[in-house]
């Protein structure tokens, strides 16, 4: 079965600070995607990145990056010179697809709470 | 494009009364699901629905209606709604049936008394 792990409940950081966000998945497929959304505290679910099982080039976007690695079954989340704004819950997600045909879902982690102090 | 869209935002029942969460989407997304946040918890899947007509259960069902009669709606029935109902609600729709992105609806916050 699959599953995410954030052991990260809360972080709290001071502006400007660099913070990553981790998660760790665990999946029996080969072919599966990792996502990473936001929730502001206005409360919506905001996509951040999709990666597959195939890509593991670390993607970098702005001042978030994200650290793929399977032979840690992790996908890492930094946001570099934390804002305010950066503020929410953020949530790591697995989607893979079923080797007996049935119908995939997503899996979310329990979400890690950011806190950005100015 | 509207995106998805839900309604109402908030609702408080009474243990006991029914009621339907409605879901929209205009993307033509053929996989569109049910999710229940609760606190410390994540996200939840309810029910899901791989098209027009077909739906299935997820992780926390029951209690829960769904039906998918056509590609824009998916409601979220509570026939009997319980205090462990109390919850955030949000609909979500993807183009395929795995790996593609999930866009999410802004939410129902519901509380049941």
């Amino acid at each position: 079965a699959q599953k995410v792990t954030q052991a990260q409940t809360e972080i709290s950081v001071v502006e400007k600070e660099d913070v990553t966000l981790d998660c760790v998945y665990e999946t029996r497929d080969t072919t599966y995607y990792l996502f990473w959304y936001k929730q502001p505290p206005s409360g919506e679910l905001v996509f951040l990145i999709r990666r597959n099982s195939f890509d593991e080039q670390n993607e970098i976007s702005g001042r978030y990056s994200w650290n793929f690695q399977k032979s840690t079954s992790s996908f890492n989340f930094t946001i570099t010179a934390s804002q305010v704004v950066d503020s929410a819950v953020y949530f790591c997600a697995l989607s893979e697809a079923l080797l007996d045909g049935a119908n995939s879902k997503l899996t979310f982690g329990k979400g890690i709470t950011l806190s950005v102090r100015p | 494009n509207a995106g998805v869209t839900q309604t109402p935002k908030f609702q408080v029942l009474k243990t006991g009364q029914s009621m339907t969460l409605q879901c929209a989407q205009d993307m033509n997304h053929e996989y569109m699901s049910w999710y229940r946040q609760d606190p410390g918890m994540g996200l939840r899947l309810i029910h899901y629905s791989v098209g027009a007509g077909i739906t299935d259960q997820g992780e926390v069902p029951n209690g829960y209606n769904v039906s998918r009669s056509t590609t824009e709606d998916f409601p979220l029935r509570l026939l009997s709604a319980a205090p462990s109902q109390t919850s955030v609600y949000f609909c979500a729709s993807s183009y395929s049936i795995w790996g593609d992105t999930q866009y999410f609806g802004p939410g129902t916050r519901l509380t049941v008394l």
